[in-house]
């Protein structure tokens, strides 16, 4: 089975601190994403990397950036945590060019920033 | 752009009935696949069903199944015999494909099953 793993499920982190959130795959999937989810907004995207050292932003990349040095891991940065960042951010990863292949998901990272 | 509606925040529906839940969409695009995605509570989201938009052919996965209307842009899920392991947050999702698989998602619908 294909795992998606997430550093954290929950996390409490101070207005101006930098925040990782880290995530890895086990299934050598090429492209990883990161989202972000909120009640009544749904699932929106944040950043996604389609291959190692690759990234483009998503509908909402405003506050984050992101890192993906190694295929398996692809790490979310807020580099200065804000209230309007609480929210429940997830990971999903997927073979390149296989539509019919779902992504994947992990458990998810409940952020609360106070 | 291509958006994604789902109209029903919440539903509910009694153990061993029947539910559907609505998705519309829209986009110029001929050739895209749609998804349905089931998030239980403090749990994974997960794959339900998926649809070919080429495919005329309704999918089905033993209790679920979708009414797909091309032309009306509707992708509808219904749960037969509701059990009360369906209660989750249900996200209708599309993607147009591309290398990088981008899906965009509804809003979600919460389910709730009355024992």
């Amino acid at each position: 089975d294909v795992k998606v793993t997430q550093s954290s499920r929950y996390l409490v982190k101070r207005t101006g601190e930098k925040v990782f959130l880290e995530c890895v795959q086990d299934m050598d999937h090429e492209n990883m994403f990161w989202y972000r989810q909120d009640p009544g907004l749904g699932l929106r995207l944040i950043y996604f990397s389609y291959d190692v050292k690759m990234k483009e932003k998503g509908d909402i990349p405003e506050g984050y950036s992101v890192s993906r040095e190694k295929k398996e891991r692809f790490s979310l940065i807020l580099e200065s945590a804000s209230t309007n960042q609480t929210s429940m951010y997830l990971c999903a990863s997927s073979p390149r060019d296989t539509l019919l292949t779902s992504q994947y998901f992990g458990p998810g990272t409940r952020l609360t920033v106070t | 752009a291509q958006t994604v509606t789902q109209s029903q925040p919440e539903m509910s529906v009694q153990e061993a009935e029947t539910v559907t839940l609505s998705c519309t969409y829209d986009t110029s695009e001929s050739d895209y696949y749609l998804f349905w995605y089931k998030q239980p509570p403090s749990r994974q989201m997960i794959l339900v069903i998926r649809q070919e938009a080429y495919k005329q052919q309704n999918a089905t996965e033993n209790r679920f199944s979708v009414n797909f209307q091309k032309a009306a842009k509707s992708f509808s899920l219904k749960i037969s015999d509701s059990q009360l392991g369906d209660a989750a947050m249900y996200f209708c999702a599309y993607t147009d494909g591309g290398a990088t698989n981008k899906l965009i998602f509804g809003t979600g619908t919460l389910l709730a099953v009355q024992p």
